[in-house]
């Protein structure tokens, strides 16, 4: 079993839809990390939690440490948001090393 | 403008011919990571430093080195490529190592070896 799994692997959504893409893990972490890869294949950062809730413009991220569950939701999805939105988790061991989720693609409509 | 610079984007180059990538950022973080990103297994940790003269494995060292006897650069070299290391390399950076703050990616190397 991965450590970090995401869920959906794909999504298709209409302009305008509200997005929530799911990220669960199974060790021990220190921070949550949602990244933004766009087809070009440049990684953009988009929030580093370690608990609660973080908001940049359209983006939300929340953290359910108890749970070991996180959630990026993306309001009033636009064409550019098309991208592969990929979690990753430092471990909180020493090293604070990172593993990634396998990534979740997403394709908004015009 | 603040940056992480990778070098080069694109390389192929044949087994066993001794490379560095190069990777230097101008925000004077303390944390600087390779990765290498490959189809079906997504993005891989490879080696990562705390800071100066501080280095750490990550999940797939084998077969690379690093240094870090500065702040701003952190190479990685493949003494022996072999084709198995045909991948997407991203070097990337952090103000702390434990801190909070999102990390910094540059725009990735491409490497092809025959």
């Amino acid at each position: 079993k991965n450590e970090v799994e995401q869920s959906p692997q794909n999504l298709t959504a209409q302009e305008g839809e509200f997005i929530t893409i799911n990220c669960s893990y199974s060790v021990g972490i220190s921070a949550l990390h949602w990244l933004q890869q766009h087809p070009g294949g440049g990684i953009v950062s988009l929030f580093m939690l370690s608990s609660g809730k973080k908001k940049h413009g359209r983006l939300i991220a929340t953290i359910n440490i108890q749970e070991k569950h996180s959630s990026l939701h993306i309001t009033a999805s636009h064409p550019r948001d098309s991208a592969v939105y990929i979690c990753a988790v430092r471990r909180d061991n020493y090293g604070q090393n990172f593993v990634f989720g396998p990534g979740t693609r997403l394709s908004v409509l015009p | 403008e603040a940056q992480v610079t990778q070098n080069p984007r694109y390389l192929i180059t044949v087994t066993g011919k001794k490379l560095t990538v190069t990777c230097s950022q101008n925000m004077n973080h303390e944390y600087m990571s390779w990765y290498r990103q490959d189809p079906g297994l997504g993005l891989r940790q490879i080696y990562y430093s705390m800071n100066v003269e501080v280095t750490d494995k990550g999940d797939v060292p084998e077969g690379y080195k690093v240094s870090r006897k500065e702040k701003r650069n952190f190479p990685l070299i493949l003494e022996s490529p072999s084709p198995n290391q045909t991948s997407l390399y991203f070097c990337a950076s952090s103000l702390y190592p434990y801190s909070n703050q999102p990390q910094h990616f540059g725009d990735g190397t491409r490497l092809s070896i025959l």
